[in-house]
């Protein structure tokens, strides 16, 4: 069965540095989310992707984030400078088209900012 | 606005007992999800509703839409050990943008 998967499954970064999440999301799906979830904490949203461009973004998503795809087959999530609050699981995830809202997570990624 | 709202927020039963979480919304919701998220896991789709009062069975997993779509919940009937996790509820527009989700509800099972 195809599955998102996500690289790396922990990142230990010192505050101020930039991280590179990675995703591979299902092959044939056309939308992409970032989600993150503070340990303990429910998942929250943090922006999607569609067409080649956010179509949505939360307040979290603030301009030290970015997301790119680019290529066919990866999604990645930058956070530019790091912060301690930025600590988290950040889970990707990816729908098909043609209405069928399930969306198929990632494993996660665990982010330690010290 | 958007939020959903759902309790308990933990939940320790024997197994075989039943386990009901629920979720409450102060807006009609377009649909509702439920996700399964294991201990150390990535959140898992369990079911979407759409109709108002409509229910849904999954083997041992009951899953209610309330009549004005405003509340959903998920009933595990005999918990078995393979139950445990954080059942979360999430709303997702009618087009399936983001989710928005609830807070959870921990689910711990004694053998």
């Amino acid at each position: 069965e195809p599955e998102v998967t996500q690289t790396p499954s922990h990142q230990v970064t010192q505050m101020g540095q930039e991280v590179i999440l990675r995703c591979v999301p299902i092959s044939n799906h056309l939308y992409f989310y970032w989600y993150r979830q503070i340990l303990g904490q429910k998942v929250e949203f943090l922006v999607s992707f569609y067409n080649n461009e956010i179509s949505e973004k939360s307040e979290i998503f603030d301009d030290q984030f970015s997301v790119e795809r680019p290529d066919g087959s990866n999604f990645t999530l930058k956070i530019r400078s790091t912060k301690l609050e930025d600590s988290a699981m950040y889970f990707c995830a990816s729908r098909a088209s043609g209405g069928a809202n399930e969306q198929f997570f990632g494993p996660g990624t665990r982010l330690t900012v010290l | 606005g958007q939020q959903v709202m759902q309790i308990p927020q933990y939940q320790h039963v024997q197994e075989g007992e039943d386990f009901t979480t629920y979720c409450n919304s102060s807006t009609t919701l377009s649909n509702i999800q439920w996700y399964k998220q294991r201990p150390g896991g990535h959140p898992v789709f369990l079911i979407q509703l759409v109709k108002s009062g409509e229910v849904k069975k999954q083997k041992r997993l009951t899953f209610q839409f309330g009549e004005a779509k405003k509340n959903s919940s998920l009933h595990i009937t005999a918990t078995q050990t393979t139950d445990v996790g954080t059942y979360f509820c999430a709303r997702a527009r009618e087009y399936g943008n983001k989710l928005v989700f609830g807070a959870g509800t921990i689910l711990r099972v004694k053998s």
